[in-house]
């Protein structure tokens, strides 16, 4: 089991830009969350999937939105790039009603 | 809201010394907390929760609510335990895995 993956690991962008990032659910997981870490900061929640629908927001604008698929799997989609959005960003996946988190390795994006 | 403050950015002690990594939280609920930690190079992980009670690498935890606190102990550090370590809370509100995280602490074990 490769646990949760994520891609790509390092991106840069231009401010203005658009973004996908990918999230790969480990295996038996069905709810996914997002989280942005800043340099020097803890990951900051941005949203949580499960059965295809948002459950849960974090205090981030519109400008953040996501999908999750059938196969669980899910994007985090941001749009009109900012330079501070540069950042680490997480993706978590567990089972609906469990504790346990996963952590995928991240994907590094740089706003230039 | 809920939230959750780790008031040391960083912290430096000796091997074989005791380490006391600090965490404070504020919710309405009933909370559920952990802590997890990141080695270098590694993904972020989970130590231990509080609810199990458990002594995960001779650390320990104990939830004090009339504190707040969720503070993590180990009674003689090794330089193995050089970490990020960070404080979490699940929200339990909405019977999900919504779990906010606080600012982390840099624990160095020096030789």
């Amino acid at each position: 089991d490769a646990g949760v993956t994520q891609s790509p690991t390092h991106l840069i962008k231009t401010r203005g830009q658009q973004v996908t990032l990918r999230c790969s659910p480990k295996s038996g997981h069905d709810t996914v969350s997002w989280y942005q870490q800043a340099l020097g900061q803890g990951p900051q929640f941005i949203f949580q999937y499960y059965e295809e629908e948002e459950r849960q927001r974090g205090n981030f604008p519109d400008r953040f939105s996501g999908h999750q698929y059938p196969n669980y799997s899910s994007e985090l989609n941001v749009n009109a790039l900012l330079l501070g959005d540069s950042a680490l960003y997480l993706c978590a996946s567990s089972r609906q009603g469990l504790y346990g988190y996963t952590f995928g390795s991240g994907t590094r994006l740089t706003v230039v | 809201a809920q939230r959750v403050t780790q008031p040391e950015k960083l912290l430096s002690v000796f091997k074989g010394a005791p380490v006391e990594l600090k965490c404070n939280y504020s919710y309405s609920g009933s909370p559920e907390l952990f802590w997890y930690v990141q080695y270098s190079r590694q993904r972020l992980q989970l130590l231990l929760r509080h609810i199990s009670r458990e002594s995960i690498k001779g650390f320990t935890a104990d939830l004090n609510k009339g504190e707040t606190s969720f503070h993590l102990k180990k009674p003689f550090a090794q330089e193995e335990d050089s970490a990020m370590y960070y404080c979490a809370l699940r929200n339990v509100t909405y019977n999900n895995n919504d779990m906010r995280f606080g600012a982390g602490t840099r624990l160095t074990v020096k030789p």
